[in-house]
């Protein structure tokens, strides 16, 4: 069945350092969203991304969709402990309303 | 304007029971969607609702089932509760489908004992 495959599943950075997760699908996606889940919370939906080779921004956050339609990846510059949590990037199975998740990667930020 | 709610926050239940957990969508969003939450396993998929009919199934056994209202208002049911069932249980709803960002509740946190 189709996959999204996401890693690093944890990254440590010191506060100003970059981050970046990176999500592979199995199949060609027709979008692709981004979430955050705070420890304790529950995910936050951040974007969504529709065509091939978009590129958005929304202030330190960067995500791209690939060419292909087959991955994407998000990339935080500056990183500060506000940015600490889980970033999930899912995709859509088919035409109805199964989204299917990444395995989420685990950001943590050091003062 | 209101979130999407989940009641109840905590649940504690013992092995062979059931339970029903319960979602208000968003006021005008009529797919609801379940997942369960744990920390070895992410965000995995159980069922899909749109306009009161299963749209979407995951890989969860018979013992996992859900419903929705007429008023999109969903619930799902756990019967003969398993220890591994103790999850995070999330709904999360959206106008019509996933061409459109999720709104998730803050989940239902059940533990079996």
């Amino acid at each position: 069945g189709q996959q999204v495959m996401q890693i690093p599943q944890y990254q440590h950075v010191q506060e100003g350092e970059d981050f970046t997760t990176y999500c592979n699908s199995s199949t060609t996606l027709s979008n692709i969203q981004w979430y955050k889940q705070r420890p304790g919370g529950h995910p936050v939906f951040l974007i969504q991304l529709v065509k091939s080779g978009e590129v958005k921004k929304q202030k330190r956050l960067t995500f791209q969709f690939g060419e292909a339609k087959k991955n994407s990846s998000l990339h935080i510059t500056a990183t500060q402990t506000t940015d600490v949590g889980t970033y999930f990037c899912a995709g859509p199975y088919n035409q109805g309303g199964k989204l299917i998740f990444g395995q989420g990667t685990e950001l943590s930020v050091k003062p | 304007k209101a979130g999407v709610t989940q009641t109840p926050r905590y649940l504690i239940k013992t092995r062979g029971q059931q339970v029903t957990l319960s979602c208000s969508p968003i006021s005008g969003h009529r797919s609801v969607s379940w997942y369960q939450q744990t920390p070895g396993q992410g965000l995995q998929f159980l069922f899909e609702y749109f306009s009161e009919t299963q749209r979407n199934k995951g890989n969860f056994p018979g013992r996992f089932s859900g419903r929705q209202f007429s008023n999109s208002r969903s619930e799902m049911n756990v019967s003969t509760l398993e220890l591994g069932d103790s999850a995070l249980y999330l709904c999360a709803s959206t106008f019509s489908g996933q061409s459109y960002g999720y709104t998730f509740g803050s989940g239902t946190r059940l533990t079996v004992v």
